[in-house]
């Protein structure tokens, strides 16, 4: 029961244009959600988080809207560039859960074109 | 600054051979947590330590176990590998409050 969902596997997105990931979740207990960022052969790294008390946070070309009506999460990448292609996850937590225990979803290969 | 490092990057094993899949991180974290990526599955939580001494499991534990007996390492043993086993291993390590890191990965095989 995938309580993580990303269901676009992939997307492809021209240089300069924005690059839009979604991210659904089902358990109402998560109040906290991370975008990790992936490249072949390496491990997972943290992009850009969100808690549940707010609705937006941005870092540089990367923004993180949540909905929490809708259970809702979106990553936005502008501009996006080539060395965005990667795979991205996101993930989440629930209330004085530790940090060690991230619900992942499926994950979206992101691919920008020059 | 190493961060978190796992050896070995590849493995290859035989089904019923055991094995251990080593975890070091060198930033004093008290948090260390295994996973495993497989395709379409995103990355699922096998175990994890919330300090030395202490370990839980996650929501893939069968089969693995984990011990913690020093802040640095955090070991991964399959006793008897299935090749339902084959996939990605990532070990990581945080701090409380704060985002994982991760390490680049072991490959395993079961043949």
């Amino acid at each position: 029961d995938q309580q993580v969902k990303q269901n676009s596997p992939s997307l492809s997105v021209q240089e300069g244009r924005i690059s839009i990931l979604n991210c659904d979740y089902t358990n109402s207990m998560f109040d906290y959600f991370l975008w990790y960022k992936k490249y072949p052969a390496e491990g997972p790294t943290f992009l850009i988080s969100i808690s549940s008390i707010k609705d937006k946070n941005e870092d540089g070309r990367f923004t993180v809207f949540l909905n929490k009506s809708a259970k809702h999460l979106s990553l936005h990448i502008v501009p996006s560039q080539p060395g965005d292609s990667a795979v991205y996850f996101c993930a989440a937590l629930s209330g004085g859960t530790s940090y060690g225990k991230l619900t992942f979803g499926q994950g979206t290969i992101l691919t920008v074109h020059p | 600054n190493a961060g978190v490092t796992q050896t070995p990057k590849f493995q290859v094993l035989k089904t019923g051979q055991s094995m251990t899949l080593q975890c070091a991180q060198d930033m004093n974290h008290e948090y260390m947590s295994w996973y495993r990526q497989d395709p379409g599955m995103g990355l699922r939580l096998i175990h994890y330590s919330v300090g030395a001494g202490i370990t839980d499991q996650g929501e893939v534990p069968n089969g693995y176990n984990v011990s913690r007996s020093t802040t640095e390492d955090f070991p991964l043993r399959l006793l008897s590998a299935a090749p339902s086993q084959t996939s990605v291993y990532f070990c990581a390590s945080s701090n409380p409050n704060q985002p994982q890191h991760f390490g680049d990965g072991t490959r395993l095989s079961i043949l």
